[in-house]
C-alpha cells in the first residue's frame, strides 16, 4: 500500500509568482485535504476534495486554488504569492462517505514553501 | 468546531508514563477526540480515536470521562522517540470537512 506522497519537497518563490504543489493520495482513499503550517503552529485547514469535488473551504483567500483528478490526486495552487505564504503545506488522503471517518487522515511529508 | 485547549509543553524521561490531558467543555454530542502526533519536518499521524470511557491500541490509550469535557492521551513508557507534537481534536465523525489543529503539546523525552 502506497502512502500518501508530495511534490516537490522544497521550492522558493518570489512574491507575486503562482506555485502548483502535487499530492498523490493513498490508494483506495477518495479525499484529499490541504493544509497550510506556518512555523511553531498546528495545520490550518484551506480546503478539502471528495470525489473531485471542493468539499469544504478553510478561511484561505479565493488566489488559493485546487484540483482533485479522477485518480483521486490533487494539486494546490497559489497565486500572487505574498511573504506571508512561506509554509510547510500537507497534502492529507482520507477515506470519505458513508460511515467513513474523516477524522482519521493520511498525511504526506509536506512541500516546504518559502518566499522571498 | 469545539475548541480545545491543551499544555504547551511537556517534559519526560525515558521509561515514564505520560498523560497529556485536553480540555474541550463545548464539545457536541456527536464530536469524536482524536489525537495525532507530528515529528518535526513531518506530516502529523493519526494515533487514536474515541468518544467515551477508555479506548486502548498498541500505541497510547486514550481516556474519556463521562461528561467528555476532557480527554487524557497517555503513552506507556515513553523512548526518545517520542518526542513530538501531540494535538488534541475534536470533530463529528463522518460529516466532519476540516480537522482544526491547535497548537499542540510539545513533548520532550529526557534520557
Amino acid at each position: 500500500e502506497t502512502g500518501v506522497t508530495q511534490s516537490p519537497t522544497h521550492l522558493i518563490k518570489t512574491r507575486g509568482q503562482q506555485v502548483t504543489l502535487r499530492c498523490s493520495s493513498q490508494s483506495g482513499h477518495n479525499t484529499v485535504s490541504w493544509y497550510q503550517q506556518a512555523l511553531g503552529q498546528g495545520p490550518q485547514f484551506i480546503f478539502q476534495y471528495y470525489r473531485e469535488e471542493e468539499n469544504g473551504r478553510g478561511n484561505f483567500p479565493p488566489r488559493f486554488s485546487g484540483l482533485q483528478f479522477p485518480n483521486y490526486s490533487s494539486e494546490l495552487n497559489v497565486n500572487a504569492l505574498e511573504l506571508d505564504d512561506s509554509a510547510l503545506y500537507l497534502c492529507a488522503s482520507s477515506l470519505g462517505g458513508g460511515q467513513s471517518s474523516y477524522n482519521e487522515q493520511f498525511f504526506g511529508p509536506g512541500t516546504r514553501l518559502t518566499v522571498l | 468546531l469545539a475548541k480545545t485547549t491543551q499544555p504547551i509543553s511537556m517534559d519526560s524521561y525515558e521509561g515514564q508514563e505520560v498523560n497529556i490531558t485536553c480540555s474541550h467543555n463545548n464539545i457536541a454530542t456527536n464530536d469524536y477526540i482524536t489525537w495525532y502526533q507530528q515529528f518535526p519536518s513531518q506530516g502529523p499521524r493519526f494515533i487514536i480515536q474515541g468518544y467515551k470511557t477508555k479506548v486502548t491500541n498498541e500505541v497510547a490509550s486514550l481516556f474519556i470521562p463521562a461528561d467528555r469535557k476532557s480527554s487524557t492521551l497517555s503513552l506507556p513508557r515513553v523512548s526518545l522517540s517520542d518526542t513530538a507534537v501531540y494535538y488534541c481534536l475534536v470533530a463529528p465523525l463522518s460529516s466532519a470537512r476540516q480537522l482544526t489543529f491547535g497548537s499542540g503539546t510539545q513533548l520532550t523525552v529526557l534520557p
